[in-house]
This record gives structure tokens, sequence and C-alpha cells, in this order.
């Protein structure tokens, strides 16, 4: 089965600075990777996503670059406020497959914005 | 408004009293999913659903059972609870037309077993 491994578990950054989290998945049938932002007693919301056919994704301060070739892919935050301060997670699935809908979830990471 | 919701919140309770948190989605998706949440394992997968009377194991199914009856529902069933079971649970449901992947989750159920 798929396994993904993210890094690091933990960031702190400053406000202004740019965050990056790195991923890793070993399915090369996993063609979907999105990303998932985890408030404080909340459940996790879908921030950004990527999908195999495309090597980067860009929404306002936050991107997405894949390289299928090594199998990973990374989150950039860039501008960073402390209301990024949050659990973020990323996964991956064979989206459209047999096993569709089958989120493989990294470790998380948590990032603290100091003001 | 679209949501998942779940109930109840919170939970204590000891071992071997079966339980059950509901899990409510008002977006008509076919997918729906019960997570568990433990820190440094990030989110696994219990159990899933394709839709209604279709369902199958993810990665940790051992001790829970499911059920799809109506689209809207997807109960998480511990018929046995044990102290490993402590964790944090969540729901999630999508459409699975291809039209979108995105996954929407409940705001968790918090369970203690002593």
């Amino acid at each position: 089965g798929e396994n993904v491994e993210q890094h690091p578990s933990t960031l702190s950054v400053q406000e202004g600075d740019s965050a990056v989290i790195k991923c890793t998945y070993s399915d090369s049938a996993s063609n979907y990777f999105p990303w998932y932002k985890q408030e404080l007693g909340k459940g996790p919301q879908l921030i950004i996503d990527i999908r195999s056919n495309v090597g980067e994704k860009k929404d306002q301060r936050i991107a997405v670059t894949l390289n299928k070739t090594a199998k990973h892919f990374s989150l950039h935050i860039t501008e960073t406020q402390p209301e990024d301060s949050a659990v973020y997670f990323c996964a991956a699935s064979e989206a459209g497959g047999t096993s569709y809908g089958k989120l493989t979830f990294g470790q998380g990471t948590i990032l603290t914005v100091h003001p | 408004e679209a949501q998942v919701t779940q109930n109840p919140r919170y939970l204590i309770t000891v071992t071997g009293k079966k339980l059950t948190v509901t899990c409510s989605q008002n977006m008509n998706h076919e997918y729906m999913s019960w997570y568990r949440q433990d820190p440094g394992l990030g989110l696994r997968q219990i159990y899933y659903s394709m839709n209604v009377e279709v369902t199958d194991k993810g990665d940790v199914p051992e001790g829970y059972k499911v059920s799809r009856k109506e689209k809207r529902n997807f109960p998480l069933i511990l018929e046995s609870p044990s102290p490993n079971q402590t964790s944090l649970y969540f729901c999630a449901s999508s459409f699975r037309d291809g039209s979108s992947y995105e996954q929407y989750f409940g705001p968790g159920t918090r369970l203690t077993v002593t």
C-alpha cells in the first residue's frame, strides 16, 4: 500500500518568512496530492491540491510542487502570517482508480508563525 | 450550510461498553470515511464507504464496525472498546464522480476509553 512520509514534524518561523513542508510517497500509481490544514479543535480542511499531470500549482500565498520521478511533493507558504499557524497534512491518493477516495496521510507538521 | 456533523464530540467510556459515534452529511456525497488521528501518526483510515450498502476496510479496521444504510449517515461502532482505541476520530465525505476529490471533514470526536 501507499506510504507517505512528511517532514518536518514541527516548523517555527517569523511572520513574513516562508515555510516549506515536504512529503514523499511510495506508490507510483498515486495521482492526486492534496494538502489539508487543521486548526485547533477543528477537522482538516483542504487548502490546495495537485494532480500528477501538473508540476506546480499556486493559490495566492500558497503553492504546491510535484516531482513524479522522485515521488515527492512540497507545500510552500510565502509571507507567513500568525493565522497560518496550524497543523498541515499532506496526502496521496489514486483518485479515479478502484481505490478511489482512499487518502493516505503524512504524519503532520505543526507550523507556528511568530508575530 | 453544507457540513459533516458528528456526535458526540466528546466521550469518556469504560473498556467493553459498546458505543456508536454518528456521522451525517447534507451534501449528497456518495463517499464517506472514518479516520483516527493520533500524535505522530497523522490520520489513518479505519473504514470507508463508496455508496449505500458498500463498505470496505481501511488501514486500521480492527475493533471497529460500520454500516451505510442511508446515503447521509455512516455510524462508527465500537463493539467492545479498549484503551488503545482512545483517539480523535474524524468522519469525512466527498463526491466520487470525479467532479471533485475534496474530502469534507467533521469537527471530530474525542474518545477516551478507561
